[in-house]
């Protein structure tokens, strides 16, 4: 399965912009990039995903770098709402078919401070 | 529409016990996948079913064990359980399985075993 390297932590001010840095160089072709964020107590949440242009939602942005081996996940304006573990996933093809299979790394804990 | 449903949201057992947990996912998805969180391992996949069908299936024992019924509603079992099953055990579901699509998930079942 296609390995994911984050930071284990990271802190930002309320209110600033916030940039989690994800690698993936052994990335495929066909592999999409997902990130989700896990509350405390609470399920994983999807955030945004993306294959090889930069994409945006109401979440967050997701930076992905021309040769597709990292990608960044961008808060524009991190709330202490956004205090979370982030994971940054790759999603491929196995076999003959798809998969819903999630391989979740260590993540990315982000500490807001107000 | 309703979120993922996992029941019961607490369980405790006693080594050697057999347990069965419970997903009822989003109306209209008929993928679901089941993932195990401890803060040793971190989030595992278990095991993904569409249609009633497991398509694909962790490296987990043979005491895990899971179905799908015809409605999508998922249940997964652990027979003979150990202490090492101790765990927050994550239902998710997904319209399919595309790997360009978003997983849902449920607040999970935190199962203790004494």
């Amino acid at each position: 399965d296609a390995k994911t390297t984050q930071p284990n932590s990271m802190e930002s001010n309320e209110e600033e912009p916030v940039h989690l840095p994800c690698n993936h160089s052994t990335i495929s072709g066909t592999d999409y990039i997902h990130w989700y964020r896990q509350l405390p107590s609470q399920g994983p949440e999807y955030v945004i995903h993306g294959l090889t242009s930069n994409v945006n939602n109401r979440m967050a942005s997701l930076a992905i770098a021309e040769d597709r081996k990292s990608s960044t996940l961008i808060l524009h304006r991190a709330t202490l709402r956004d205090a979370a573990v982030y994971y940054c996933i790759l999603r491929h093809r196995e076999g003959s078919g798809n998969t819903g299979k999630l391989i979740f790394g260590q993540g990315t804990t982000l500490q807001v401070k107000p | 529409k309703a979120g993922v449903t996992q029941t019961p949201r607490y369980l405790i057992k006693t080594r050697g016990q057999q347990v069965t947990l419970s997903c009822s996912p989003i109306s209209g998805h008929r993928s679901v996948s089941w993932y195990q969180q401890t803060p040793g391992q971190g989030l595992q996949f278990l095991f993904e079913y569409f249609s009633e069908t497991q398509r694909n299936k962790g490296n987990f024992p043979g005491r895990f064990s899971g179905r799908q019924f015809s409605n999508s509603r998922s249940e997964m079992n652990v027979s003979t359980l150990e202490l090492g099953d101790s765990a927050l055990y994550l239902c998710a579901s997904s319209p399919g399985f595309a790997t360009n699509e978003k997983l849902f998930f449920g607040s999970g079942t935190q199962l203790s075993v004494l």
